[in-house]
């Protein structure tokens, strides 16, 4: 089965540092542009950035770089997004989803559950 | 970046009704428009490719249509579990990005 799976529910503290993962199987993870898109409560769907991993090529949406930190281990078909110090704005629901083409940064075919993230004093 | 604007932001219509979603975005994207559809709780599921290429499964009462600088998701005879938000997003250029969503209702 073509899947990608996140980590699990994350609340930490402002200022703590976060690193969440998107692991995929079923599919030559190499080949497909990955993307990680944020919804914070009640809003709507924001793209962060996408990353190929067959060569780490990382694209960030303006509104996210310099906030996070995108990143792949190919060698174990994971994909991250990083935080050095989270903020309370930084609470919402994570999502990464996987290119519909090999090679392409194109429409995202298959998402994963989403990781919950809370930054809460 | 290309901005994407998405009308209506809600809508609410009866079962059985035609429903049309506008998507503009802010400068031409020739057919790099992809439709999501997001039921709550639930992560988005890709409805729409390529601006009028249904994805596997999706039923055939939607249909994408458009090019350039205006597109259009039409639900024809909307059914009880249409009832989602549905997003626009743009893949023409390095950053992909989402109108504002449009969330539909029963009537």
């Amino acid at each position: 089965e073509v899947q990608v799976v996140q980590s699990g529910t994350e609340v930490k503290k402002p200022g703590e540092s976060l690193k969440i993962s998107c692991e995929g199987s079923g599919f030559n993870f190499t080949n497909y542009w990955i993307g990680w898109v944020r919804q914070k409560p009640g809003k709507g769907l924001e793209w962060m950035g996408s990353i190929f991993p067959g060569d780490s090529d990382t694209r960030y949406s303006p509104s996210f770089e310099g906030q996070v930190t995108i990143s792949v281990d190919k060698s174990i078909n994971t994909a991250y997004v990083q935080w050095g110090g989270l903020r309370a704005s930084d609470s919402g629901i994570y999502y990464c989803a996987r290119a519909r083409e090999q090679w392409v940064a194109d429409a995202f075919d298959i998402w994963g559950q989403g990781t919950v993230v809370t930054v809460s004093s | 970046d290309i901005q994407m604007t998405q009308s209506p932001t809600s809508l609410s219509a009866s079962v059985g009704d035609r429903v049309t979603i506008t998507c503009r975005p802010s400068q031409t994207i020739n057919t790099f428009l992809n439709w999501y559809q997001q039921k709550p709780g639930k992560a988005p599921q890709l409805l729409v490719f390529g601006a009028s290429n249904l994805e596997g499964g999706v039923p055939s009462r939607f249909t994408g249509s458009g090019s350039g600088t205006e597109f259009t998701l039409t639900i024809n005879g909307l059914q009880p579990e249409d009832i989602a938000t549905y997003y626009c997003q743009q893949s023409y250029s390095r950053h992909k990005t989402f109108g504002q969503g449009t969330k539909l209702e029963i009537k």
